[in-house]
């Protein structure tokens, strides 16, 4: 079936716009995570949603990061009066997420975005 | 900070020769999964291994997992230039809250040379 899938693959913005960035998960899957990953450099865990739960908003570097989702469906990321230091690829991951415990997550291809 | 940090950094290889990547932790888990990722775009998930665990093989692939020492090792034998990419670790910890969450680290570049 299909993977998670991510748009766009590629975002070109000048610094002080703001930009949205799109995940759509494996259907069936309960759990939609979002990671930022600067070049050379691990996953930064950015937010976490499970179902209708609250999300875990821990990761969100500033108030200018907020991210939706409706329901298991599709979530947006979105960035509010980029800076440069913004520019990274951005990786959303979904997971069956049943009971306590992590398992596999599948990722999207990622969003490289690139702040002027 | 990273939870789990990945040893060496950067390896190169010739192919048909074994790669083994290491990687350590700092706090109790329920699991340790390896991921792949090319030219860094999404991750590939290789690989988990449960605490209670001690090793686990997948093809050419050989995980083991030290507990008490807090540290994990991903073997792949037999290597081939198709392994070049770069191989994180990450960790799901237990309780506190959080236990839905992977940490990863840095990473591991491996270089499979022709």
């Amino acid at each position: 079936g299909a993977g998670v899938s991510q748009s766009p693959s590629n975002k070109v913005t000048e610094k002080g716009k703001d930009v949205e960035l799109r995940c759509d998960p494996i259907s069936g899957h309960t759990a939609l995570y979002w990671y930022r990953q600067r070049l050379g450099q691990g996953l930064e865990f950015l937010i976490y949603f499970q179902g209708n739960s609250a999300p875990d908003k821990s990761g969100l570097p500033s108030d200018r990061f907020s991210a939706e989702r409706t329901g298991e469906s599709v979530s947006t990321l979105t960035i509010q009066r980029t800076q440069q230091e913004d520019s990274a690829v951005y990786l959303c991951a979904s997971a069956r997420q049943r009971g306590a415990g992590s398992g596999e997550q599948f990722f999207g291809p990622g969003t490289r975005l690139t702040v002027l | 900070s990273q939870q789990g940090e990945e040893d060496p950094q950067a390896l190169s290889i010739q192919e048909g020769e074994n790669a083994t990547m290491n990687c350590s932790y700092k706090t109790s888990i329920n699991n340790l999964q390896w991921y792949r990722q090319n030219s860094g775009r999404g991750l590939v998930h290789l690989i988990l291994i449960r605490s209670n665990e001690r090793e686990k093989h997948s093809g050419r692939l050989r995980v083991t997992l030290d507990t008490s020492k807090k540290s994990s090792s991903l073997l792949i034998t037999a290597s081939r230039a198709a392994d070049t990419a770069s191989y994180f670790c990450a960790t799901n910890p237990t309780g506190g809250g959080s236990n839905y969450k992977l940490t990863f680290g840095k990473g591991t570049l491996l270089t499979v040379n022709p």
